[in-house]
C-alpha cells in the first residue's frame, strides 16, 4: 500500500499549549497537503505545501516537508478548544494525476 | 456558493441488497473521488473519474462500481451489499484550477445488516 502513516495516532493537550502532528509517505510527491475533519463531517483542506519547499506557514498552522526523509509534520500554535479534530496528510504521487492517498490520521484533544 | 452534496446521508440496508450513493458537485470540476473511511484504515480510494464517460478502480473496488454521465454526477453502486461494506462514503472532487485540492462532502453513512 501507498498509504501514508501518522503519528501520533492520538493526541491531548492543554488550551494554549501547541500541537504537532506527523506524516511519513512511500513515494515521490509533488505536493503534500493536510486536512482536518470534525466529528461527523467531511474533510476541509488546511494547507498544501510544495515538493520544492521546506516550510509553509497559513495562520496559527506551520508545515514542513523534508523529501529526503520523506516527512512532513503540521505544528498547530497556541491551540484552541474548536481546533479538536483529526487531522490528515495527504499527498499525490510524482506524477500528479490529481488522485491523492491520505494517511491514517493523527486525533487530536484539546482541553479547555 | 459551489458545494459538493451527498445522499442520502444516513441508510441501513439488508446484505444482498444494491444500494447507490448520490454525489453531485457544482464546482464543475472534472475530477471526483469516492472514498470510504473505517477504523484502523483511514481513507481509502474506491473509484475515481477524471471526466465524462472515465471510471477508474482504486484500492477497494471490489463490489462497487460508478458511472460519469456528466460533470456533476459520480454516483456509486454496491451491486449486493455485504456487512464488509458497512462504513462511512465520502465524495470528492477537484481539478487542476484548485491546485488538486479536494473538496469533501459530508458523508454518507451505510450499515449492512
Amino acid at each position: 500500500s501507498q498509504q501514508g502513516e501518522e503519528d501520533p495516532q492520538a493526541l491531548s493537550i492543554q488550551e494554549g499549549e501547541n500541537a504537532t502532528m506527523n506524516c511519513s509517505y512511500k513515494t515521490s510527491i509533488n505536493n503534500l497537503q493536510w486536512y482536518r475533519q470534525n466529528s461527523g463531517r467531511g474533510l476541509v483542506h488546511l494547507i498544501l505545501i510544495r515538493s520544492n519547499e521546506r516550510e509553509k506557514h497559513s495562520g496559527r498552522l506551520r508545515v514542513t516537508l523534508d523529501t529526503s526523509k520523506k516527512s512532513s509534520s503540521l505544528l498547530i500554535t497556541a491551540s484552541r478548544a474548536a481546533d479538536t479534530a483529526s487531522y490528515f496528510c495527504a499527498y499525490h504521487g510524482s506524477s500528479n494525476t490529481g488522485k491523492l492517498i491520505f494517511g491514517q490520521g493523527t486525533t487530536l484533544q484539546v482541553k479547555p | 456558493d459551489a458545494e459538493i452534496t451527498q445522499s442520502p446521508r444516513h441508510k441501513i440496508t439488508e446484505t444482498g441488497r444494491q444500494v447507490t450513493l448520490a454525489c453531485h458537485q457544482t464546482w464543475n470540476h472534472n475530477n471526483m473521488f469516492w472514498y470510504r473511511q473505517d477504523l484502523g484504515h483511514g481513507l481509502r480510494l474506491i473509484h475515481y473519474s477524471y471526466g465524462v464517460q472515465d471510471t477508474n478502480k482504486g484500492e477497494v473496488s471490489d463490489g462497487y462500481s460508478v458511472s460519469r454521465s456528466n460533470t456533476e454526477d459520480l454516483p456509486l453502486t454496491l451491486e449486493s451489499a455485504a456487512s464488509s461494506q458497512t462504513s462511512v462514503y465520502f465524495c470528492a472532487s477537484s481539478d487542476r484550477a484548485s491546485g488538486n485540492t479536494i473538496y469533501f462532502g459530508e458523508g454518507s453513512w451505510l450499515t449492512v445488516v
